[in-house]
């Protein structure tokens, strides 16, 4: 079946330090997303990056779709970077569904 | 823009009851929104895909006898919960992808969620 698996699970960083989320997946892809779940509940979405290199402030993301795998770069990280990273993907021959991976709980403390 | 909109934000119910939930696309059109189940701690569960005019897509192991969803405009689907259960407390998100673009090429758009609470 679809596996996108993302890692570390858990992450504690200090205010201001960087960090690098990853989101492996199975298959080749036609959709990639990455989203921030704020602890509301809100998914927020941060990069449609099916492919290449998009940054967005403090925030860059790489997606290398032949290797099957994408990147989120988050940089001085601040308190309210908290809450749970997804990646979810369109694979290629999955129809138009779009699966989320494990997540990523990052709390980031002062 | 792509505005997704999510009503109501929490619901508590009784047992037995059942609870509708509604999510619209804003400021543009969708043939198709998805439903998603999340339950605490884990990550988000496709349900359905609803597309507008027709019957529904169920994912394996979801009872569409039990959630009810109807799409019958391209800006309006909703979910119903039928004789809920303390079981089905969670979390609930729609999605939406606008007319004309398709899925490889364009991202899928979030309401904020519903928080069903069966007691």
């Amino acid at each position: 079946g679809i596996q996108v698996e993302q890692s570390p699970p858990d992450l504690i960083l200090q205010e201001g330090a960087n960090s690098t989320l990853r989101c492996n997946f199975s298959d080749s892809v036609n959709n990639l997303q990455w989203f921030h779940q704020n602890p509301w509940g809100q998914l927020i979405n941060l990069f449609y990056i099916p492919s290449g290199t998009k940054q967005n402030g403090r925030l860059s993301a790489t997606t290398v779709a032949t290797e099957r795998y994408s990147l989120l770069y988050i940089s001085s990280s601040q308190t309210t970077d908290s809450g749970v990273y997804f990646c979810a993907v369109i694979l290629t021959g999955g129809g138009n569904k779009l699966t989320f991976g494990t997540g990523t709980q990052l709390k980031v403390e002062l | 823009g792509a505005v997704v909109s999510q009503h109501p934000s929490w619901v508590i119910c009784k047992s037995g009851t059942s609870v509708k939930i509604e999510c619209r696309s804003l400021d543009f059109q969708a043939t198709t929104m998805f439903w998603y189940r999340q339950f605490p701690k884990q990550s988000l569960m496709l349900m359905a895909t609803s597309n507008e005019g027709s019957k529904a897509t169920y994912e394996q192991g979801v009872e569409k006898d039990k959630f009810l969803i109807n799409h019958a405009s391209l800006t309006l689907s909703t979910l119903t919960v039928t004789s809920a259960h303390p079981e089905d407390s969670s979390f609930y998100i729609c999605s939406a992808r606008e007319v004309g673009r398709e899925f490889y090429n364009s991202p899928l758009h979030f309401g904020n969620g519903t928080r069903l609470t069966v007691t």
